[in-house]
């Protein structure tokens, strides 16, 4: 079956310094990957999407993900993270069709002044 | 332009009664989809429309649960004869089928959700 791995369930960075969240998914058909962001109790905000192409892709809020088939692989980095980023990180995959998402058990991420 | 809206924002029950949430669409978006998330889990598909048709359930969505989209527009689910591990946050989106270069369209934009809780 499909699926999506996020590796770390907790990651704590200082403020200002750099992020890099792990995302492997199951082979397949080439995928549509997705990061989202959802802050406490709220619903689930896209970052950015990767369809087909260039392999790095940019997102909001100075969030940028590469695309690695060859390991399966969809990081999402921020070169300077900002106290304003702490919150639950998702990276989603299609189906294999395009009628669903399949998520990760998501990444928290927590920032130290 | 305005997102994709649920009500309510939140619903405490009792075990064994039936609570319904509402979910509006992007005004133009076709598809429609729910999702359930339990805590310290990502969400996970229960189902979807396009237009008015139910297309595809979950094994998730056991016969209490239903979904409609009666017009193709907003869509309601209803829990019937609610149990503890119902409790949960219940996720909307909605989504084009096609962008518009005529590719798949699979962003999917979340609401901002229903928590239920079942005491």
């Amino acid at each position: 079956a499909q699926s999506v791995t996020q590796p770390d369930i907790h990651i704590t960075v200082s403020e200002g310094a750099s992020l890099e969240l792990r995302c492997n998914y199951s082979y397949g058909a080439t995928p549509y990957l997705f990061w989202y962001v959802q802050s406490p109790g709220q619903g689930l905000q896209l970052l950015l999407k990767y369809f087909s192409g260039d392999t790095l892709v940019q997102g909001i809020k100075g969030f940028e993900a590469e695309f690695k088939r060859s390991q399966s692989s969809f990081n999402l980095r921020k070169p300077s993270v900002h106290w304003s980023d702490a919150a639950e990180y998702f990276c989603a995959r299609n189906s294999g069709g395009y009628n669903k998402l399949i998520f990760g058990a998501g990444t928290r991420l927590a920032v130290h002044p | 332009d305005t997102g994709v809206s649920q009500d309510p924002r939140h619903k405490i029950t009792k075990r064994g009664q039936n609570v319904t949430f509402r979910c509006d669409p992007i005004s133009e978006h076709n598809r429609l989809y729910w999702y359930r998330q339990t805590l310290g889990q990502g969400p996970e598909f229960l189902t979807y429309f396009q237009n008015e048709a139910q297309l595809e359930k979950s094994r998730l969505l056991s016969d209490r649960f239903s979904a409609e989209r009666p017009k193709g527009s907003f869509s309601t689910l209803e829990i019937q004869r609610t149990e503890q591990g119902d409790s949960a946050m219940y996720l909307c989106a909605s989504s084009l089928s096609r962008d518009r270069g005529g590719r798949p369209a699979d962003t999917q934009y979340f609401g901002p959700g229903t928590r239920l809780t079942v005491l």
